[in-house]
């Protein structure tokens, strides 16, 4: 089955600096991801998403990169805020399982002020 | 509501009891799923309707667990004879179209005592 798994589980900033979270992904055949923010005692908050026929992907103040030749995704949020703290996932998805996204096991992110 | 909704958002219940679990996902939204998620980890595919039509329940965890959409909107999840493993986080989530970032409810926390 697919892996989705993350390089670190906690990540502390401090307010107003980049934050750059990773994660890693097992299946080729993957080709649309998408990154997630939950808060304490929320749904996953959908932030952005990118299909692999691109590297790149912006939105405000979050960009996120994908390498498919290492499997790997990232998620940068720039000028980093307290409500920026939260647990990130990164899920894909694969077009033969189109209808079954696979999730990462989280990345915690602290701001401190 | 302008977003998905769950309810309860809180439930206990006691080891053999049944629960429902409903949702009701944003109006027009084609796509619906349910997953799961215990703590600390990120969520885990149940199962997807496409309107009323169940068209993957290979998530599911055992036959205790029963999904349905009968009229392709609100869509109740059942756990029958609860058991202290099903203690979780259920999330529902909808999209318009299932290769689309799905937006997440609040989620029901179950807790079997």
């Amino acid at each position: 089955g697919e892996s989705v798994g993350l390089h670190l589980p906690t990540l502390s900033v401090q307010e107003g600096d980049n934050s750059i979270i990773n994660c890693a992904y097992s299946n080729s055949a993957s080709d649309y991801f998408i990154w997630y923010k939950q808060e304490s005692g929320k749904g996953p908050q959908f932030i952005i998403d990118i299909r692999s026929n691109m590297d790149k992907r912006q939105g405000q103040r979050v960009t996120v990169l994908l390498n498919k030749t290492v499997k790997h995704l990232s998620l940068q949020i720039a000028a980093t805020q307290p409500g920026d703290s939260a647990v990130y996932f990164c899920a894909e998805n694969a077009g033969y399982n189109f209808n079954k996204f696979y999730f990462g096991s989280g990345t915690k992110l602290n701001v401190k002020p | 509501g302008a977003g998905v909704s769950q309810s309860p958002r809180y439930k206990v219940a006691k080891r053999g009891q049944d629960v429902a679990l409903r949702c009701d996902p944003i109006s027009g939204h084609v796509s619906l799923f349910w997953y799961q998620q215990a703590l600390g980890q990120g969520p885990e595919f149940l199962t997807y309707f496409q309107n009323e039509a169940q068209l993957d329940k290979s998530g599911l965890p055992s036959d205790r667990f029963f999904a349905e959409r009968p009229e392709g909107s609100v869509s109740t999840l059942k756990i029958q004879r609860t058991q202290q493993e099903d203690s979780a986080v259920y999330l529902c989530a909808s999209s318009l179209e299932v290769r689309l970032g799905a937006f997440f409810g609040q989620g029901t926390r179950l807790t079997v005592v």
